[in-house]
Parts: structure tokens; sequence; C-alpha cells
């Protein structure tokens, strides 16, 4: 079974405070993909990430940054955290060769900004 | 571009009662289609999938979906419903395309009572 785990399920910061949200897989897939959750908004994509070093912007990544240093680790940083930044935080793999694009998510961050 | 419309936000069921949340799609080419499910505070799990072949689809938990490429929709859909089926429902698509993300539809919260 594929395993994504995310760092923290809930977390509280401070505006202004830096924040980095890191997700880890296990099934050495290629593409790993940032989401946040709203009522109402359903998911939209923030950052997602082909191979190693690379990252693409999806829909909505103003505020936010990305690594990968390792194929199986992928963070989210918010540089400066602002109270609109309050969200559920879901990070997803798949592999397009492997499955053909299925994505596996993580529990998800509950991060609320104070 | 594409594109998904859940045409129902909330479906409140019976127990044991048949139910159906709709979706449909736009895409200018062929596509994958995704149902996944979120109980409450977790992440997203895989229902079941569209990739080729029948159209008909077999998921976890007695789901089923099936793709009408007429109609561009993925209905979801369970003959009974039981208590533990309360949950929002995601539709999704990709394109045939190495890579591409995954579009979502904005959810339907489904809620079973007794």
């Amino acid at each position: 079974d594929v395993k994504v785990t995310q760092s923290s399920r809930y977390l509280v910061k401070r505006t202004g405070e830096k924040v980095f949200l890191e997700c880890v897989q296990d099934m050495d897939h290629e593409n790993m993909f940032w989401y946040r959750q709203d009522p109402g908004l359903g998911l939209r994509l923030i950052y997602f990430s082909y191979d190693v070093k690379m990252k693409e912007k999806g829909d909505i990544p103003e505020g936010y940054s990305v690594s990968r240093e390792k194929k199986e680790r992928f963070s989210l940083i918010l540089e400066s955290a602002s109270t609109n930044q309050t969200s559920m935080y879901l990070c997803a793999s798949s592999s397009f060769l492997r499955g053909l694009g299925t994505q596996y998510f993580g529990p998800g961050t509950r991060l609320l900004v104070l | 571009a594409q594109s998904v419309t859940q045409l129902d936000s909330q479906v409140p069921v019976f127990e044991e009662a048949p139910v159906e949340l709709r979706c449909n799609y736009s895409s200018s080419v062929s596509v994958y289609l995704f149902w996944y499910v979120q109980y409450p505070n977790q992440g997203l799990q895989l229902l079941l999938k569209y990739l080729s072949g029948s159209t008909l689809v077999k998921g976890i938990n007695g789901f089923e979906a099936e793709f009408n490429k007429s109609q561009t929709s993925f209905h979801l859909r369970k003959p009974s419903v039981h208590i533990s089926d309360t949950a929002e429902y995601f539709c999704a698509v990709s394109e045939f395309q190495a890579g591409t993300a995954l579009i979502f539809g904005k959810g339907t919260t489904l809620s079973v009572s007794s």
C-alpha cells in the first residue's frame, strides 16, 4: 500500500511566522502535489513537482513556496504566514507509469494562523 | 480547459436508501476519471477510477460509477447506503497525459441518517 505521511496533523502559528509543512511518500512516486482545502471551494492546487528539484505553480501559488531535494519528500513553505492561510493542507503523490496518475493522499495538516 | 461540476453540494438520505452523486466534466481530450471519499478530519481515499475498458466501474464499500462519454458524466451510485457512508465525496478528472494534475469538483456532502 502507498503511504503518504505529513509531519503534523494540527498546527497553530502566529501571523508573520515562517511555516514548514513536510510530506513523505514511500512508493518511489515521481509526482508530488500540495493542495489546500476550504469549505465550499473544494481542493485547490498550490504547487506540484514532477521530479527532484523541479516545481510547477498550481492555481494558487501566491504566498507559498516548495522544496523537493529528495524524491520522497516535498515541503510546502509559508514564508510569512497570514490569517487567510488558515486551512487544511493535503499532500498527494502519484506515478503515471504505475497507476496512470492515480493520486494518493496524506491525512492532511490543519493549520490555524492567529 | 478541464473542469468538473458536482451538481449537488449536499445530499441527505436515509439509511438503506439508494443514492446517486452526480458529476459532469468538460475536456477537449480523453480523460481519466476518479471518485475520492473524505471522512471527517482525514485525507482523501480513492473510491474508484475509470482509466479504460468497461464503462461501469466498481469500487470499494459497494460503490460503483458509470462513465458516459456522450453526456460527459461519471455519476457515483450505491444501492443501499449505511450511516458509515456519511462523508464528503469528490469527483476528479485528468487528461491522457503524463503527470497531469487532477482537477477536482467542489465536493458533495453525503449525510446518511437513520
